[in-house]
């Protein structure tokens, strides 16, 4: 089976800006969660999805939001983007959800001037 | 907040030497997964443990999660070179409502001289 894929792989953005990330989870997948990696705060929980549907959030703000399609597919949006942003964003999947192995997409990583 | 702390924060080996990294949450866990991240990769999966004071082990490491489901550690027997990269423990906290969160330690990064 294809691995997680999340386009686009780099992505340099202004204070302000918003941006929105996709990724695309293993076939068969159901459960998408997504990650932010800084070398200040490590890897944090930004939200789960499942059929479409949030099921668990992090502590980020409401700047963070995200959205699963039909087809498992997912996006996450940050808007009013601020340098504090930058980061590694990683998404996961699973079959059913947090409780199992989450296999790791190779990330976006994103800069905000 | 909701943390798991994991220490130590760097760990530099020499080769053939023993590796252990350490978790701890205030609070009890659903379960505790385990991830390596090597050098500009993303994490990958080792194992999960679920049951109070269950140990697994998977040839070199061996996986220990307490009795009371709030610390976990991971040891690594004899290092090789191939081990080096960053060890993540992830600890499922109140799964089952709205607001279960998956969370990470800061991460162990193991460097191994030859």
């Amino acid at each position: 089976k294809a691995g997680v894929t999340q386009t686009p792989r780099y992505l340099i953005k202004t204070r302000g800006q918003q941006v929105t990330l996709s990724c695309s989870p293993i076939s068969g997948h159901r459960s998408v969660s997504w990650y932010q990696q800084t070398p200040g705060q490590g890897l944090q929980f930004l939200f789960e999805y499942f059929s479409e549907t949030q099921r668990n959030k992090g502590n980020f703000p409401g700047r963070f939001s995200g959205r699963q399609f039909s087809n498992s597919r997912s996006e996450m949006n940050v808007s009013t983007l601020e340098l504090g942003d930058s980061a590694l964003y990683l998404c996961a999947s699973s079959l059913q959800g947090l409780q199992e192995t989450q296999y790791f997409g190779p990330g976006t990583r994103l800069l905000v001037l | 907040g909701q943390q798991v702390m994991q220490i130590p924060q760097y760990q530099h080996v020499q080769e053939g030497e023993d590796f252990t990294t350490y978790c701890n949450s205030s609070t009890t866990l659903s379960n505790i997964q385990w991830y390596k991240q090597r050098p500009g990769g993303h994490p990958v999966f080792l194992i999960q443990l679920v049951k109070s004071g269950e140990v697994k082990k998977q040839k070199r490491l061996t996986f220990q999660f307490g009795e009371a489901k709030k610390n976990s550690s991971l040891h690594i027997t004899a290092t090789q070179t191939t081990d080096v990269g960053t060890y993540f423990c992830a600890g499922l906290k109140g799964y089952g409502g709205s607001q279960g969160n998956l969370i990470f330690g800061k991460g162990t990064k193991l460097s191994v001289k030859p």
